[in-house]
């Protein structure tokens, strides 16, 4: 089945800083979603993008289909960022499910 | 927010047990889809319903079974629980229409001992 691979996979930042987070995929994927778990345990949808470059706020999001891999920037980082950043991909379409990462935990320290 | 709400939010089981886990899906969305996922690792699929019918399965044993009623909202249920049923039991919906855009609940923490 389709390897999805995050980097890194522990980042720590002070209050402030800017970050990249990466997914690398092995297949072709029609569907490409980045969430954000919360301590809580909450999966929170932050993109869904296939394909182009996105923006909601300090964070923003580029899918390269053709070279199977995906950015999610993080700017001016909150100690509220902090948590995992699983990316999750989905091969063909229909019901086949979406496969995660692993995830990047994230620590914002103020 | 995202409208899909799961019960309950806690839960210790012995080795052995049956657990019923529950899932609402958001206003509009009939695809409810169930996850686990493991201390330290990303969410796997369990398997999903659509119209009240299994629509897909991964690779979990039949003891893990699930039902999805006219009112679009799912059960999970696990038989037999093993120590290694532990894990965070999340479930997501869409829309047929987005069917590619999944929201998830926020979660089941199962603990077997």
């Amino acid at each position: 089945g389709i390897q999805v691979e995050q980097s890194p996979p522990d980042l720590i930042l002070q209050e402030g800083a800017n970050s990249t987070l990466r997914c690398n995929f092995s297949d072709s994927v029609n569907n490409l979603q980045w969430f954000h778990q919360n301590p809580w345990g909450q999966l929170i949808n932050l993109f869904y993008i296939p394909s182009g470059t996105k923006q909601n706020g300090r964070l923003s999001a580029t899918t390269v289909a053709t070279e199977r891999y995906s950015l999610l920037y993080i700017s001016s980082s909150q100690t509220t960022d902090s948590g995992v950043y699983f990316c999750a991909v989905r091969v063909h379409s229909g019901n086949t499910p979406l496969v995660f990462g692993k995830g990047t935990r994230l620590s914002v320290i103020a | 927010e995202t409208g899909v709400t799961q019960s309950p939010t806690h839960l210790i089981k012995t080795r052995g047990q049956q657990v019923t886990l529950r899932c609402s899906s958001q206003s509009g969305h009939n695809t409810v889809s169930w996850y686990q996922q493991a201390l330290g690792q990303g969410p796997q699929f369990i398997f999903q319903y659509y119209r009240e019918e299994e629509n897909g399965r991964g690779n979990f044993p039949p003891r893990f079974s699930g039902l999805q009623f006219p009112n679009y909202s799912s059960e999970l249920n696990v038989n037999a629980l093993e120590l290694d049923d532990s894990a965070l039991y999340l479930c997501a919906s869409s829309s047929r229409q987005n069917l590619y855009e999944q929201y998830f609940g926020p979660g089941t923490r199962l603990t077997v001992t």
